[in-house]
């Protein structure tokens, strides 16, 4: 079984509507990330959270939401999508041991916005 | 400061060759640099990494150069095969902070 699952795994939507975006892990990892990525653009971090209880604004915040359920579990949340909002969407979790930030990552969502 | 730069954006390269992408960053402070490697449909995974204190780590076919004073690292892929064709993406941190990410390179071998 995957360690990182993301879901949906497609989702075409229209402009002006809410979506979340689900994130699961059984790493048993403190820390989440959300990061989306588009072509010639890299990886852009949206969230992420170090633990239940911290949350952090990454690079491209605005227009997002998140939610972290469990340690296990966090959420993205789209308020009212948008087209430029059109991209792939990456979870990733880590665990800082050794002084490493080996990031694991999902198989991603890919999003459609029209 | 905190921008990590790659290039080329994309690269091809003939099977057997070597395939060579470069970054460049301004943050002393940096003190962890990674290579993720994906493939089409799939997430960006851990290849090879490295710390300041060592100029070059080797993993097989893969080798991370690091030039402190030059602010540079750079993935060197020897003997470069089909099965490498995927997208390549720099990164650092600090302190175990987020990883600060490059734009990606496409990289395509030649049969």
């Amino acid at each position: 079984d995957a360690d990182v699952t993301q879901t949906p795994r497609n989702r075409i939507t229209k402009t002006g509507k809410r979506i979340m975006l689900e994130c699961s892990q059984t790493k048993g990892h403190d820390r989440m990330y959300w990061y989306r990525q588009d072509p010639g653009l890299g990886l852009r971090l949206i969230y992420y959270s170090f633990d239940v209880k911290d949350i952090n604004k990454g690079e491209i915040s605005d227009g997002y939401s998140v939610s972290r359920q469990a340690q296990a579990k966090f959420s993205l949340s789209l308020e009212s999508a948008i087209p430029n909002q059109t991209a792939l969407y990456f979870c990733a979790t880590s665990d800082f041991t050794g002084g490493y930030n080996e990031q694991f990552f999902g198989p991603g969502t890919r999003l459609t916005v029209l | 400061q905190q921008q990590v730069k790659q290039s080329p954006q994309s690269l091809i390269v003939q099977k057997g060759g070597i395939s060579i992408i470069n970054c460049a960053y301004e943050n002393t402070a940096f003190d962890y640099f990674p290579w993720y490697q994906q493939f089409p449909g799939k997430g960006p995974a851990l290849l090879i990494a490295i710390r300041p204190d060592v100029s070059e780590k080797k993993e097989g076919r893969f080798t991370i150069s690091f030039n402190k004073s030059a602010k540079q690292f750079s993935l060197h892929i020897m003997d470069s095969q089909p099965g490498d064709s995927a997208t390549y993406f720099c990164a650092a941190s600090y302190s175990n902070y987020q990883l600060i990410w490059g734009a990606g390179t496409k990289l395509i071998i030649k049969p």
